[in-house]
Formats: structure tokens, C-alpha cells, sequence
């Protein structure tokens, strides 16, 4: 039973480089998410997704895209990365059903330098 | 717009200690509440969840009940132990809606 996959768990990036966080889940849920958790901080959403083809921008989108081909998949691209970007990236799916809980991702820690 | 907010942290309780987390929202209509539970190096994890007014979730000991007169969504937990030690995250998502809303989180350290 896998629910949200996120790969990789940890990266480090040096300034000025791109990489794309990858996410999926086994679910079928329409819902998708990606947060990031700065170190004693809440989560902030950065994009959303209501279904395959639609995307949204959250509180933080700067420096960032998604795309979502399918209903399975919903990566996060960081095509130039800073150091503020340095952050742990959560994804997270939800059914389209009311009063359903958003499952997470194991998370991915990363580093820019 | 809609909005959680819980009690700032850290707390630390010893072992067997009565816990309280208070946690209120904002939001139009009738949204679901939960808590979520992170441990240490991981994602987070549903810990209980109340659809509707005066639903009581509950969960390895703790619990939440739903108070739409005072828009409040308390955690308690009778004895905690060291393994409660993590940090809890009040949220929302509304009947209508399809964003979650997550407080800043409490950290909570037991200590034997």
C-alpha cells in the first residue's frame, strides 16, 4: 500500500542549478499538493492541482512549476535553484470527497548551496 | 479567508502529563478539522479527524472534540509518554473547498 511516493529524500543543489522533485501517488485521488516546511515553521502551500491538466498557484509559487499529465504523477520543477529555496518539500493527494484528510509524502530534504 | 491557529511551542511535559493543544480556525461554512502528527525525519501523518459540530475524534489516546460555538478544536491526551514526543498540526479543509489550511505546528517533548 504505497499512497504518495516522493523521490528523491535528500538532494543538494549548488546555486544555478534545476531539478525536479518527483511525486505519485496510487490513490486516485484529484487532489495533489506540495508544501515546503522551512526548519520550526508551518507549511506553505506552493502550487495545487484539482485534477490532470489543471494547476494553481499556492502562497509561495516563485521558482517553481508543476505540471500534471496524469492523475498519478505531480512534479515540482525548481529551474534555478537559491538558497532560500533550501527547505524540506512535502507532496501531499486528497480525494475529491468533502471531509476527506490530505495523505503526505515521506518529504524530500533540500539543500542549495 | 480561511486560517488555523494553534498554540506556539515548544511544550514540555513529563511522562504521565495531561496535554493540551489549543487550536482555533476561521472559515466560512462547515469545514472537517483535523490533527496531524509529525515525528522526527518524516511526512505527516493523520492523527484524528471531525467532520461536523460536536463530532469527537479520537486516536492512540488523544482527542479533539469539535466546537463550533467557540470555532475550536483542542488536542488533549490524559498521560503522555515519551513516545508522543513530535510535532501536532491543527488544519482544516472546507466542505466546499479543496485547500487545506495548516497551523504553524507545537512541538512537544516528553521527557521520562
Amino acid at each position: 500500500n504505497a499512497g504518495v511516493t516522493q523521490t528523491p529524500k535528500f538532494r543538494i543543489l549548488k546555486i544555478g542549478q534545476s531539478m525536479t522533485l518527483q511525486c505519485t501517488q496510487d490513490m486516485n485521488h484529484n487532489y495533489m499538493y506540495w508544501y515546503r516546511q522551512d526548519p520550526g515553521m508551518g507549511l506553505k502551500l506552493i502550487y495545487y492541482s484539482v485534477g490532470a491538466g489543471i494547476t494553481d498557484k499556492g502562497e509561495v509559487p516563485n521558482g517553481y512549476n508543476v505540471s500534471r499529465s496524469t492523475t498519478e504523477d505531480f512534479p515540482l520543477r525548481l529551474e534555478l535553484a537559491a538558497p532560500s529555496q533550501t527547505s524540506v518539500y512535502f507532496c501531499a493527494s486528497s480525494s475529491r470527497e468533502s471531509n476527506t484528510e490530505a495523505f503526505f509524502g515521506q518529504g524530500t530534504r533540500l539543500t542549495v548551496v | 479567508g480561511d486560517s488555523v491557529t494553534q498554540m506556539e511551542g515548544p511544550v514540555t511535559l513529563s511522562e504521565e502529563a495531561f496535554l493540551t493543544i489549543n487550536c482555533t480556525y476561521t472559515a466560512t461554512g462547515y469545514p472537517s478539522l483535523f490533527w496531524y502528527v509529525q515525528y522526527p525525519g518524516e511526512g505527516l501523518q493523520l492523527l484524528l479527524k471531525a467532520t461536523k459540530a460536536d463530532d469527537k475524534g479520537s486516536n492512540k489516546g488523544f482527542e479533539a472534540t469539535y466546537r463550533k460555538e467557540t470555532t475550536s478544536f483542542h488536542l488533549e491526551k490524559g498521560s503522555v509518554q515519551v513516545s508522543d514526543s513530535a510535532v501536532y498540526f491543527c488544519a482544516l479543509v472546507a466542505n466546499t473547498g479543496n485547500q487545506f489550511y495548516f497551523g504553524t505546528g507545537t512541538s512537544l517533548t516528553v521527557i521520562p
